[in-house]
């Protein structure tokens, strides 16, 4: 089944400990890109991947780092979380560049910085 | 600035009622436009996805258009059932610059029994 895999779908953690969040991907896709959805702002964009080694920033990036060391996986760093960074994140993909394919989003991850 | 606006918020309706959601964008410059739709606590599911080449496209009860020169869409949906009831994404990738995706606030639907 094609689909996107967010790991943990839950998290508690405390300000200052760094964690990670994994998106893998089975439908061979280029572009792979991180959201954040918070109330009353919608979803903004953190980070995008156009393909392997190569990541930009998007509307939101401070604070969190992104890696695309292989093609399936896009994994999203909080080096140092903080409350402001509590939030629902989505990892989506598209085949091709992002300006032509259909998105694909992961079921979410819920994270809450104490 | 590239901003995509949808109006109203919230909507409820009977079921069995046609309904249309509007979704409005500055920039007549895009690639493509997605209607999405999310469940409370959910991702996003992908509806239809237009190209700017193209008017509209359809998939079972929905319908959506593009009109890039007003910078609008909308997503027709027919006979409603208390199943569609979801909060509903205008998202659209603009040309120039970075790969962004605007999303919409949303639209949440309600269709009672």
């Amino acid at each position: 089944e094609a689909q996107v895999t967010q790991n943990p779908r839950y998290l508690i953690t405390v300000t200052g400990k760094k964690l990670t969040v994994t998106c893998s991907q089975n439908m061979n896709h280029e572009y792979m890109s991180w959201y954040r959805q918070d109330p009353g702002l919608g979803l903004r964009q953190i980070y995008y991947s156009m393909n392997v080694e190569v990541t930009d920033k998007g509307d939101v990036p401070e604070g969190y780092k992104v890696s695309r060391k292989e093609k399936r996986n896009f994994p999203l760093i909080l080096e140092s979380p903080s409350p402001n960074q509590t939030s629902l994140y989505f990892c989506a993909s598209s085949y091709g560049k992002g300006n032509t394919g259909e998105l694909f989003f992961g079921e979410g991850s819920r994270l809450t910085v104490l | 600035k590239q901003e995509v606006t949808q109006i109203p918020a919230a909507l409820s309706v009977p079921e069995g009622e046609n309904l249309v959601l509007n979704c409005s964008f500055t920039d007549s410059a895009i690639y493509n436009l997605q209607w999405f739709r999310q469940d409370p606590g959910k991702g996003l599911t992908s509806l239809l996805l237009i190209q700017s080449s193209q008017r509209e496209q359809t998939s079972g009860r929905l319908n959506a258009s593009l009109d890039k020169s007003s910078g609008r869409s909308t997503l027709y949906i027919a006979a409603s059932q208390p199943g569609d009831s979801a909060t509903y994404l205008c998202a659209v990738r603009f040309q120039g610059g970075s790969e962004k995706l605007v999303f919409g606030k949303g639209t949440k639907l309600t269709v009672n029994p």
